[in-house]
């Protein structure tokens, strides 16, 4: 059974740093694709950022792009999210997902709060 | 950005009837290589969303087959042939052909 979850949430003042976790099972993590996903109230769901299999291909949202860094440790098939200078909308729940074209499986997700 | 737009935002429905959700993207989702990656997700209250559907009209593991999808290019469709109880939720619309990957502002379907 595929298992995604996710933690490290919690939180933080703007212009603080968070590292999220995501620890897979189920699968043969280094085949895959990774992806974090956020979703707001406000904002509904948006992707964050996706990163290959070998962890050298990377891309992101052009917001958070320079203050998130997606990576991936395969020996421990764990993804990981660092935040750093996070903002008031960076608020939200994050979550992983395996693959990206498509997401096929989602964590359950942990909330990221940026408020002073 | 690629906008997706989803029509309607809200959906009463009876069981066993049938229901349908539109999405539309601002620009074709035929990717060069031939694909379209689009998909469909569905979130129920307090649970992540689960992926439906996947490069238009393909169920991904374990999904009933009263789910459907459609379209092309720019106008895709979610069709669920008889709605059940466990059906209630809100569905999404996804691209992944274009970065920055982007969702629909999602659809409410709850029972009448």
């Amino acid at each position: 059974e595929v298992q995604l979850v996710e933690s490290g949430g919690g939180l933080v003042q703007p212009g603080g740093s968070l590292r999220l976790s995501c620890a897979a099972s189920g699968f043969i993590f280094d085949t895959y694709w990774m992806t974090w996903i956020r979703q707001s109230p406000g904002k509904g769901l948006e992707w964050v950022a996706t990163i290959n299999p070998d962890g050298n291909e990377k891309y992101y949202l052009n917001s958070v792009r320079g203050r998130v860094t997606i990576s991936r440790d395969n020996a421990k098939k764990s993804l990981y999210l660092q935040m750093n200078s996070l903002r008031a909308e960076d608020t939200a729940v994050y979550f992983c997902a395996r693959g990206g074209q498509p997401l096929e499986y989602w964590g359950q997700g942990t909330l990221v709060t940026v408020s002073s | 950005d690629i906008v997706m737009t989803q029509t309607p935002l809200s959906s009463p429905v009876t069981l066993g009837q049938p229901a349908s959700i539109s999405c539309r993207s601002s620009q074709s989702l035929l990717h060069s290589d031939g694909n379209t990656y689009f998909s469909w997700l569905h979130q129920r209250p307090g649970q992540p969303p689960r992926l439906l559907i996947y490069e238009i009209s393909n169920r991904f593991s374990g999904v009933p087959d009263r789910f459907s999808g459609s379209g092309a290019g720019t106008d895709f469709t979610l069709k669920i042939s008889r709605v059940e109880a466990e059906d209630v939720g809100v569905y999404y619309c996804m691209q992944a052909t274009q970065l920055p990957w982007t969702f629909g502002q999602g659809t409410k379907v709850e029972i009448k």
